[in-house]
């Protein structure tokens, strides 16, 4: 069964500082992996996607890595601004013919503080 | 703004009430998908429209009755609800249901079922 599974649940921060979050996925066959951002009463934005062969995607103060042959993703936030606070979710895609089906992971609850 | 609008934001409703939640996009998409979002949990996947035509429907109670007059709208009907599915229910369109790359979300209809 295709899981993804998130770390920490939540997540508190001082603005300013930097944090990471973490994803482990075991999805085939891979296709992609996506992290979306949810702010409170949003619905999810993707920041970044990764295929197979990238290791590291940067979206301003956003950097994605993969590693797949481990299958595990992070999400860095540098230098947290209040406007981070949000539910950060990891997608992992698997490509089942012609259709691509995405598994959603719970999601890390970041509240950052002044 | 995302492009994909919801309506309402908010509802409330008795379990013997019959409601319906709209979804429209302008982004010229040809997909359409109803999720739900509970406390804690996932992303469910609920019904998704391609070319208006359904293709999927996740095992989903037919107390819930999606509709999709054309690729801009999206309805789901609601009625003789349980208070178990109090949830947020986010809409998102993509370009293509067979490939999906990239959702977009609306900001959700938050119902609260009494």
């Amino acid at each position: 069964k295709n899981q993804v599974e998130q770390s920490p649940q939540s997540l508190i921060i001082l603005e300013g500082k930097n944090c990471t979050l973490q994803c482990n996925y075991t999805v085939s066959p891979f296709s992609n992996l996506r992290w979306y951002k949810q702010d409170t009463g949003r619905g999810p934005v993707s920041l970044t996607i990764m295929t197979f062969s990238e290791n590291t995607k940067s979206n301003g103060r956003y950097t994605a890595t993969l590693d797949a042959d481990t299958k595990q993703s992070s999400l860095h936030i540098t230098a947290s601004q209040l406007s981070d606070s949000a539910s950060y979710i990891c997608v992992v895609s698997a490509k089942s013919g012609g259709s691509y089906i995405p598994t959603f992971g719970r999601g890390t609850s970041l509240i950052v503080h002044p | 703004e995302t492009g994909v609008t919801q309506t309402p934001r908010h509802l409330v409703m008795g379990m013997t009430n019959k409601k319906s939640l709209k979804c429209e996009q302008h982004l010229g998409h040809n997909a359409m998908y109803w999720y739900k979002q509970s406390a804690k949990k996932p992303l469910e996947l609920m019904f998704v429209y391609n070319f208006k035509e359904q293709t999927e429907n996740n095992s989903v109670p037919s107390r819930f009755s999606p509709e999709c007059p054309n690729s801009s709208h999206l309805f789901l009907h609601l009625h003789t609800l349980q208070p178990e599915d109090s949830a947020l229910y986010l809409c998102a369109s993509s370009q293509d249901g067979g490939a999906p790359e990239k959702l977009f979300f609306g900001s959700g209809t938050q119902l609260s079922v009494l």
